[in-house]
């Protein structure tokens, strides 16, 4: 069974800090996605990932992958409070590319 | 943009009432999922399309079935439903093929009582 672990579950950190998320999962792909979720909202597409090595960056966050690891990393730089959310990573894998996530890692940004 | 509607975003329901709720999505997309999300639970996969008629069983499908009879529409349906089935519900879609992302719809609340 394909397990996606992140960690950790919660984060709270001060504005400014530095920090990151971690995505292992348990079998070989190579497409990792990230997600963002706002209290009572849906899910927003933040990054895609598709290869050894890619790294995708937009404004304070950056996502990376290794597949050699099986983990993707989801670092934020100098946080603001906006960025307070849950933080949701996905695997897709066999041949109708069935999506399976891990569990959330809900960030709060202290002012 | 692409659109992911869910009919309804609350829904209130007894214990063993037949359940509906209806997904649409307006781009054209091959695959079409149901999520259930609970809390420290994560998004769990209930069912997944991945064409017209054609259904795949996710991680947790006991207690529910599903309907594509067209490509724009996948139905969730709760056959008999449990309070243990009250959850947020979400529907997504994306376009066959590596590298596509999905896109969600806003999510149904079902209660169970």
């Amino acid at each position: 069974e394909l397990k996606v672990e992140q960690n950790p579950l919660f984060l709270s950190m001060q504005e400014g800090k530095n920090y990151t998320i971690y995505c292992n999962y348990s079998t070989t792909s190579d497409r990792l996605y990230w997600y963002r979720q706002d209290p009572g909202k849906s899910l927003e597409s933040l990054f895609v990932l598709l290869s050894n090595g890619a790294v995708k960056q937009e404004g304070r966050l950056m996502a990376s992958l290794d597949t050699k690891a099986r983990l993707s990393t989801l670092h934020i730089t100098a946080a603001v409070h906006d960025l307070s959310a849950t933080y949701f990573c996905a695997v897709d894998i066999g041949d109708f590319n069935k999506f399976y996530f891990g569990s959330g890692t809900k960030l709060n940004v202290k002012p | 943009d692409v659109k992911v509607t869910q009919s309804s975003r609350y829904l209130v329901k007894r214990t063993g009432e037949k359940v509906f709720l209806e997904c649409v999505q307006d781009m054209d997309h091959e695959n079409m999922f149901w999520y259930r999300q609970d809390p420290g639970l994560g998004l769990r996969l209930i069912y997944f399309s991945y064409d017209v008629k054609m259904k795949e069983k996710g991680d947790i499908p006991e207690g529910y079935s599903v309907s594509r009879e067209k490509k724009e529409r996948f139905s969730l349906i709760l056959e008999s439903a449990s309070t243990n089935q009250t959850s947020m519900y979400l529907c997504a879609s994306r376009l066959r093929g590596s590298g596509n992302t999905i896109y969600f719809g806003e999510g149904s609340w079902l209660t169970v009582v």
